[in-house]
């Protein structure tokens, strides 16, 4: 199947620094790629929606001057997380959609990336 | 609005068959997912079918649809401890590049 990595795994940082995770389908272009946050015992929430070349698209409520975006290439996006505050603490997990070498039905998920702010 | 409602624990004895149960409600999805999430890792995509599909058979998985009743199930067969983790439950309305709802997940514990 389709792999995609993110990194870092894990971080640790100092309330008002910037953090940037990178999510990168290794084995396929993706055309298409989410970001979703992922609260303690629950279920996913879909942060926005990044397409290689074109803006993000956000989701209601989520704030685009915080929750950088880049899809720059077929293969990489980044989140940047700016001015980190403990209430962004969380795990983020990014998808990928299979564009040439791809499976297109489904999306494909990274392993997430622990943000601690302290 | 859509709502996808799943169980959120499920016990059950090693060798054991185990039946994750989930309920959506926006007739016009098309698509349904399984998904597997161990302890501190992302989402592995197990299986999932089409609307117009009553059942689909992957090795140890089975995932039956009704579609009247907008219910989805996945059954283990031979259920392992390796199995141990959260399931979640998706739909979307079109391929992967559309938006999953995702229900909040069901821990199957599975004990030796």
């Amino acid at each position: 199947g389709a792999v995609v990595s993110q990194h870092p795994s894990r971080v640790i940082c100092k309330s008002g620094t910037s953090v940037k995770i990178e999510c990168r389908s290794l084995d396929f272009q993706a055309t298409t790629m989410f970001w979703y946050r992922q609260f303690p015992k629950q279920s996913l929430m879909l942060m926005a929606t990044s397409n290689e070349g074109s803006k993000a698209t956000y989701e209601q409520g989520v704030e685009k001057d915080k929750f950088l975006i880049n899809h720059a290439s077929l293969t990489l996006s980044t989140l940047t997380v700016t001015s980190a505050h403990p209430e962004d603490s969380s795990f983020y997990i990014c998808s990928s959609v299979g564009g040439s070498g791809g499976d297109t039905d489904t999306q494909y998920f990274g392993p997430g990336t622990r943000l601690t702010v302290l | 609005g859509e709502d996808v409602e799943q169980s959120l624990f499920l016990s059950v004895r090693e060798g054991d068959s185990s039946v994750i149960n989930c309920t959506y409600t926006d007739s016009s999805s098309t698509y349904l997912y399984w998904y597997k999430q161990e302890p501190g890792a992302g989402l592995q995509l197990l299986t999932y079918i089409f609307s117009n599909m009553d059942m689909k058979q992957d090795q140890r998985l089975t995932v039956l649809l009704n579609k009247k009743d907008k219910h989805l199930s996945l059954r283990i067969a031979d259920t392992q401890t390796g199995d141990s983790a959260i399931y979640f439950c998706a739909e979307s309305k079109g391929k992967g590049y559309s938006t999953l709802t995702f229900g909040k997940g069901t821990m199957l514990l599975v004990s030796p």
